[in-house]
């Protein structure tokens, strides 16, 4: 079976930095993605990962482990506008995604 | 201006009713989607397309259908087979090779009354 978990929901304060997990179960595996959702607006891309380790892009960066089906999505300096769901998606094959749940993170003052 | 537009933002019908969503692109993607998002749910997969006049299912294509005529169209129906329409409907673009983004529309929340 396929199956990808995170947590739903995490909050932290302005300027911090927060770490969201990802982990995955899939019958393939052609690279995960990272997309960031604000409430009733469509998902834009933040990261791609095919290969283990980190990837760096300003604030963000994306981790990923293939032996451990696992990977993380690091936001620091932390803003109000980071409050939103993000979403983590994989491509068993082709081109088709599959997506987890999402975590909305709320950042507070 | 290059993008991925979708209408109407919200839409009302009555149960028992076809209805047919919109989905355009002009990024010359050659790979668009169709996705489901109910609260708490995360995207899920209804059809897509990777080349004019063919679509695949996805995980939850029951009660949907799909067309493909022209490269930058990909309209949605969601039919009365469907059991539980009221969704907020997402489009998608991309390209063909699995390290290519997808590309979002701002979506249609669908409610059956």
């Amino acid at each position: 079976g396929q199956n990808i978990d995170q947590p739903t929901e995490m909050t932290a304060t302005e300027g911090a930095i927060v770490q969201i997990n990802c982990t995955y179960q899939t019958s393939g595996f052609n690279g995960l993605f990272w997309y960031q959702q604000h409430a009733g607006e469509a998902p834009t891309f933040l990261s791609y990962n095919v290969l283990d380790g980190l990837e760096e892009k300003g604030r963000f960066s994306s981790f990923l482990s293939r032996s451990k089906g696992y990977s993380y999505l690091l936001l620091k300096e932390l803003q109000m506008k980071d409050s939103a769901s993000y979403l983590c998606a994989v491509n068993q094959a082709g081109t088709a995604l599959i997506f987890g749940k999402g975590t909305t993170l709320s950042v507070s003052s | 201006d290059g993008g991925i537009t979708q209408s109407p933002k919200y839409l009302f019908r009555k149960e028992g009713q076809n209805v047919t969503l919109s989905c355009e692109q002009n990024l010359n993607h050659d790979a668009m989607y169709w996705y489901r998002q109910d609260p708490g749910q995360g995207l899920r997969l209804i059809y897509y397309s990777q080349i004019v006049n063919d679509f695949q299912k996805g995980d939850i294509a029951e009660g949907y259908s799909v067309s493909r005529e022209k490269k930058e169209s990909f309209p949605l129906t969601v039919t009365s087979a469907q059991k539980n329409p009221t969704a907020f409907y997402l489009c998608a673009s991309g390209g063909l090779s699995s390290y290519n983004e997808q590309f979002f529309g701002p979506g249609t929340r669908l409610t059956v009354l």
